[in-house]
This record gives C-alpha cells, structure tokens and sequence, in this order.
C-alpha cells in the first residue's frame, strides 16, 4: 500500500478484555516494528519483526503483550486482560532493511487504545 | 544503555524568531540521530538524519560528539512549524529506535 496502515484508529475496551491491534506495513517493507506513545513518556519501543520472526521483542512491557506476524506482511498486537496503564496510542512503523541499513522507515498513524 | 534526552517539554517563539530545540545523548558509539515531527492531528515523519547532512523546511541539526548532542536549529521561525518535535537515536545497522520525550514547539504569531 501507499503507507503504513493501522486499524482500529480508536478502540474504547473494558478493563480486563483483550484487544488486538493490526498493523499492515508498506508493501514490500522487510521490517515491522510497534511501538507505544504514552502521554508524558515519548514513544517506547515493544518490538521489531524481520520477516515474521522477532529478534527483538525486549520492549514488550509483560507477558500480557504479544505480538505476531504472517506471511512477512501483517502483524497483529495482542494484549490480554488490558489494564488502565495500557491506555496509549500505538504505533506501528515498517522499512525496508537491507545490510543493516533501514530505508524508508515510516510510521503509521497508530490506534488510540483507551481502557476503561 | 542508550538514551536520548530533550529537557525542554513545551517551547514557544515568535513568529521570524530563530529556535533551537536541545537534544542530548548518550551511547557509547557512534550512533545515528534523527530529528521526528509530529503536527496536530498527523503521523510521526521524519525531518533530519545525521547522515544526510541535508535541510529540510530550513531546519538544520548537526551532530556533536563532543557533547553528545544533536540541537535541530531554525534561523526564522514560522507559524506552520507549531508542532511536536522528536530526536531519535539509533545503534550503527541497528533496527528500534529510542525517542526522547519531545518536545511541543509553539510558534506565535
């Protein structure tokens, strides 16, 4: 696609439910990362996905968290049992990776998670 | 570890007024900085990378290894600039990237 597409933009969940956020990157884009903007912490870094496996998934907050990617295309953000600490926007961004080097790294316009 | 720090939260100018917006870094290489943009109600994109030594909108940011700092720097200030500004680090072939907390600009009229 033209860009990075994130759905839902908005999701308003009861605490305790689980929420899945979905990330379709730039065609052709090697890489997938998610991240998380929280208010008054900047963007944190969850996890980064070459392919569909995750070399680096250091940034996943806890166990409650995970994340998936199928066919080196879609990832999919899963948290259980959401807490009110989860309320944040996440963003999802992709490039093209190739010697170490990132191309085009490209944010998407995230998913406003609100738990309450 | 790597950490990027921005000490101002919220910077206001006047229109034609030039600005400096601070970021500080610290990593024990050498690595690649980059300045984000976020304007009201769109996504985060990128404006400056150390290695592309290039200006963007008039904004300009070099690389201080001395003082492990990357300042993005505008000579006159504009009004479209009001946005909420990011700097970036990233380890050499590295993949995440780790944002300071921002910092909002507000150019006034």
């Amino acid at each position: 696609g033209a860009g990075v597409s994130q759905s839902p933009s908005n999701k308003v969940t009861e605490k305790g439910k689980d929420v899945e956020l979905r990330c379709d990157p730039i065609s052709g884009h090697t890489a997938l990362y998610w991240y998380r903007q929280s208010l008054g912490q900047g963007l944190e870094f969850l996890i980064y996905f070459q392919g569909n496996s995750a070399p680096d998934k250091s940034g996943l907050p806890s166990d409650r968290f995970s994340a998936e990617r199928t066919g080196g295309s879609v990832s999919t953000l899963t948290i259980q049992r959401t807490q009110q600490e989860d309320s944040a926007v996440y963003l999802c961004a992709s490039s093209f990776r190739l010697g170490g080097t990132n191309y085009g790294y490209t944010f998407g316009s995230g998913t406003r998670l609100t738990v309450v | 570890a790597q950490r990027v720090t921005q000490p101002e939260k919220l910077l206001s100018v006047f229109k034609g007024a030039p600005v400096e917006l601070k970021c500080n870094y610290s990593y024990s290489g050498s690595p690649e900085l980059f300045w984000y943009v976020q304007y009201s109600r769109q996504r985060l994109q990128l404006l400056l990378r150390h290695i592309s030594r290039e200006s963007i909108k008039g904004f300009t940011a070099d690389l201080n290894k001395g003082e492990t700092s990357f300042h993005l720097k505008k000579p006159f200030a504009q009004e479209e600039d009001s946005a909420m500004y990011y700097c970036a680090l990233s380890q050499p072939s590295g993949s995440r990237l780790t944002f300071g907390e921002g910092t909002q600009l507000t150019v006034n009229p």
